[in-house]
């Protein structure tokens, strides 16, 4: 079984700082998954990748699959941006997700 | 497309009793996820189907938690009896054939669970 482990648990940082998620797994991917649960509980999908880098706005996405290793990077965070940060993968041949157990980010302003 | 529905929204029932849970995929997905989230466990995945055909269900805690997707726009998850323990948020997921290995989940709303 797959085991997923994030850091930091928690995050606070000020308003237009840049923003660093980790997201480490012991067993060889087919992809990971990066998702957003506002404090509301509404879960979003934000990434879907399996090599290289992935952007979206002011988010970007990497991995590195020999080292078995995520980021997930914020530039010019903004208050909106709080909300916990998940990442899952998902293994060979099999659809379904493991997750890590999350990252409270916290932005003030 | 109105995205993944779940009912209800929030349920508080009495230890014994049974609880239904409800989901609507997206129209033309074809893979529909359960999960279960909570403060201890965070979320775990509890079944999933694949056309409507249970795939992987051995997420599922025990033999109280059941589920069934009799076509391809509806699928139940029902706990009987019901459980403290039982007790949170409930999520619903679909998506589509995964392509090149990559499949988006889009996730319903959820069901807040509460088992007195």
């Amino acid at each position: 079984k797959n085991e997923v482990e994030q850091s930091p648990q928690n995050l606070t940082a000020q308003e237009g700082e840049f923003i660093t998620i980790n997201c480490s797994y012991s067993v060889g991917i087919s992809a990971l998954h990066w998702l957003q649960q506002h404090p509301g509980g509404g879960i979003v999908s934000l990434f879907m990748l399996s090599s290289g880098k992935k952007k979206h706005g002011r988010l970007i996405a990497t991995i590195n699959i020999q080292e078995k290793h995520s980021s997930l990077h914020i530039t010019a965070s903004h208050p909106r941006d709080s909300a916990v940060y998940i990442c899952a993968v998902s293994d060979f041949g099999n659809e379904k997700l493991t997750f890590g157990t999350g990252t409270r980010l916290t932005i003030i302003p | 497309d109105a995205g993944v529905i779940q009912s209800p929204r929030h349920e508080v029932t009495e230890m014994g009793q049974e609880v239904t849970l409800r989901c609507k995929p997206i129209s033309g997905h074809d893979y529909l996820f359960w999960y279960r989230q909570t403060m201890m466990r965070g979320l775990e995945l509890l079944i999933y189907f694949n056309n409507n055909v249970p795939i992987d269900d051995s997420g599922m805690p025990e033999d109280r938690f059941s589920a069934k997707m009799p076509n391809a726009s509806f699928s139940t998850l029902k706990i009987q009896p019901s459980e403290p323990r039982d007790s949170a948020v409930y999520f619903c997921a679909s998506s589509l054939t995964p392509h090149s290995g990559l499949n988006e989940q889009f996730f319903g709303p959820g069901t807040r669970l509460t088992v007195l």
